[in-house]
């Protein structure tokens, strides 16, 4: 398997559930990312981590809480979510070595909290 | 902090060529990204631009003018399958590559 990808592609929870969205990259990058896609509102990027390690943490309510294992896996976790919550999750990686780094995005979780 | 102002939507004839203009003001930056991301899909990758000038890649092109905050993303000789998403993106200086999106232009492609 090739790329970034991700599962579940479709979640639909109850605000007292707990559930994980998995990110798994093959591209040999360093850094991952969960970035949350709301309709009409740019992407919005949530957290980062470099080498395993978080590096960037935009102000996400704790709610959802991220683990990185290895440079190759990402996991969010979710609890006690609301229903503005409810987006499309997207993972991405990249190199951050220097030029171009771009990022590569999977296919993305869509969750709908109810 | 970063703000990134793009046109909500646009509507072009197939064979035609467009112009999605992209303006942003920032506290740091170290490139501008343009991706693609089409209804119910990921984003992917069109072009980056770090230095002043034209960038060309195929029928797509991407500008940069630091000194204006702008860049603008050309793309040439449409087809009806280039009806998508098209996001701005700038990198923030730092250690990681911190990107901050645009809300995204919707281009649609009419014959």
């Amino acid at each position: 398997e090739t790329g970034v990808t991700q599962t579940p592609r479709h979640l639909v929870m109850g605000m007292t559930n707990k559930k994980s969205l998995k990110c798994e990259q093959h591209l040999g990058h360093n850094a991952m990312y969960w970035y949350k896609q709301s309709a009409k509102k740019p992407l919005e990027l949530m957290f980062v981590y470099n080498f395993k390690e978080q590096t960037e943490n935009n102000s996400v309510p704790s709610r959802f809480s991220p683990e990185c294992p290895n440079s190759s896996h990402l996991f969010l976790h979710l609890h006690t979510l609301q229903p503005e919550d409810s987006a499309l999750y997207l993972c991405a990686s990249s190199q951050t070595s220097g030029g171009a780094n771009e990022q590569f995005f999977g296919p993305g979780t869509r969750l709908t909290v109810l | 902090g970063q703000n990134i102002d793009q046109p909500t939507e646009m509507t072009a004839t197939e064979g035609a060529i467009v112009q999605i203009n992209c303006t942003y003001q920032t506290s740091g930056f170290n490139g501008l990204f343009w991706y693609q991301q089409h209804a119910g899909e990921a984003p992917t990758f069109l072009s980056y631009n770090v230095l002043d000038g034209l960038e060309e890649k195929g029928r797509f092109s991407s500008f940069l003018s630091r000194s204006k905050g702008y860049s603008y993303l050309l793309l040439k000789e449409l087809q009806m399958k280039d009806s998508a998403s098209y996001l701005c993106a700038v990198r923030d200086t730092g250690t990681a590559s911190k990107l901050t999106f645009g809300t995204g232009t919707r281009l649609q492609v009419t014959l």
